[in-house]
């Protein structure tokens, strides 16, 4: 079984401060984790992923998470926003090998707002 | 390259219609997942599909709601007899064969309100 909580509905941060939206996980495999972002009537795009190799993560945007394990997190950051980034942030957890490694389960998701 | 195609964008059926979503993987890809938004959810897995063959449908509900994968042409995700609780936003994924199972390309949805 595995499971994510994103523990921000709502994160609103002004243009050029830094992002941290929070995600934990729980799962009984070793797990990899994803974030997608989703713009207004836009589909999911991918933005990293973790798959058991390096803990640090650098994905498009200058968006980067860091798997930490003892803390079950995958948190997901950014020095500096851009108005650009202001969208709606998924966690993502599955099974990082093995059957049905398909089955994504996703958190609630972040709205991030970004003001100028 | 086309992204993941899904039509329509917004579908408006009353109480008891049928509600049809279609999509269209990306070229080359020949698995298909369905997820669901409900309102201030996380999108929650539906069913695999392969070319012909449901692989796993244990995300569905157990009534009124079916999916297939012709040999040709899109995905079909079937609700019959809609309820106002069936009003989600609806999500198709693809990938491509042989490869990793969790990399799925999203398309961009389909809003069903059912008045």
């Amino acid at each position: 079984a595995q499971s994510v909580t994103q523990l921000d509905s709502h994160v609103s941060v002004s243009e050029g401060t830094p992002v941290l939206l929070r995600c934990n996980y729980s799962s009984s495999y070793s797990p990899s984790l994803f974030w997608y972002v989703q713009h207004p009537n836009k589909g999911l795009q991918l933005l990293l992923k973790y798959t058991s190799a390096a803990t640090l993560v650098k994905g498009i945007n200058g968006f980067e998470a860091e798997f930490k394990k003892s803390e079950t997190s995958f948190h997901l950051t950014k020095p500096s926003a851009h108005m650009s980034d202001a969208a709606e942030y998924f966690c993502v957890v599955t099974k990082g090998s093995g059957g049905s490694n398909y089955k994504l389960t996703f958190g609630k998701g972040t709205l991030l707002t970004v003001n100028p | 390259n086309a992204g993941v195609m899904q039509n329509p964008r917004h579908l408006v059926r009353r109480r008891g219609q049928e509600a049809r979503l279609r999509c269209s993987p990306m070229k080359g890809h020949s698995h298909v997942y369905w997820y669901r938004q409900l309102p201030e959810e996380g999108l929650k897995f539906m069913v695999y599909l392969q070319k012909e063959n449901i692989i796993d449908e244990s995300g569905m509900p157990k009534e009124r709601f079916s999916a297939e994968f012709p040999k040709e042409g899109p995905s079909i995700l079937r609700i019959q007899q809609v309820v106002r609780g069936d009003s989600a936003a609806y999500f198709c994924a693809s990938s491509p064969p042989g490869g990793l199972g969790y990399e799925q390309y999203f398309g961009p949805g389909t809003r069903l309100t059912v008045t």
